[in-house]
């Protein structure tokens, strides 16, 4: 079945510092792609997203590109923050129902000061 | 101000004492699903409606029941609960009509079953 494959992490980085937190993915059909993002004692937020290949999501200077050919949806940012601290989860719908979401196990980043 | 609620928040019980978690939406969505969330496992679905009356199962369904008698609601049941049901609750809901619409989440409801 389809499955999401992401660095578990935690990653910690200095502020400024550049973010990459890698997610792969296996899918039948044509999936849509996301990132959301959990802050310490709140539910998922939608971060971004990108339905199709070669798409780049993009948010809060947050960036990711639909690849179809490394199945790939890697999110990056070129300077973090301490406010960037969470849990990023890279998810799918599936291509052909739409019906079930299927998460990754998500990565923990802590920016410190 | 568009959102999911749930209730309870924080909820301790003991093995077989059944309990139902509430979830409601203002946003008019005809899907809505619940998850767990436990370390290392990400989320994990429950159960998902497509619409009122309708309900299917996810990826980790057993002892849990949900019903859906009205658009807004999605209450989930344990109807005898055991400690590996502690876990982290989250309900959510979307447009339907394709894949890219995204999910809104409520805050969670932190279960823990002695």
């Amino acid at each position: 079945g389809d499955s999401v494959t992401q660095m578990e992490g935690p990653v910690t980085l200095s502020e400024e510092a550049f973010l990459t937190i890698n997610c792969t993915y296996t899918a039948t059909g044509y999936p849509s792609l996301f990132w959301y993002v959990q802050y310490p004692g709140e539910g998922l937020q939608l971060l971004l997203k990108a339905t199709k290949a070669d798409d780049k999501g993009s948010n809060k200077g947050f960036e990711a590109t639909y690849r179809k050919e490394t199945t790939s949806f890697h999110l990056e940012k070129g300077s973090v923050q301490v406010s960037d601290s969470a849990v990023y989860f890279c998810a799918l719908t599936e291509g052909t129902s739409y019906d079930k979401v299927i998460f990754g196990p998500g990565t923990s980043l802590s920016v410190i000061p | 101000e568009a959102q999911v609620t749930q209730n309870p928040r924080y909820l301790i019980t003991v093995t077989g004492k059944k309990l139902t978690v509430t979830c409601s939406q203002n946003m008019n969505h005809e899907y809505m699903s619940w998850y767990r969330q436990d370390p290392g496992l990400g989320l994990r679905q429950i159960y998902y409606s497509m619409n009122v009356e309708v309900t299917d199962k996810g990826d980790v369904p057993e002892g849990y029941k949900v019903s859906r008698k009205e658009k807004r609601n999605f209450p989930l049941i344990l109807e005898s609960p055991s400690p590996n049901q502690t876990s982290l609750y989250f309900c959510a809901s979307r447009q339907t009509g394709g894949g890219t619409y995204e999910q809104y989440f409520g805050p969670g409801t932190r279960l823990t079953v002695t």
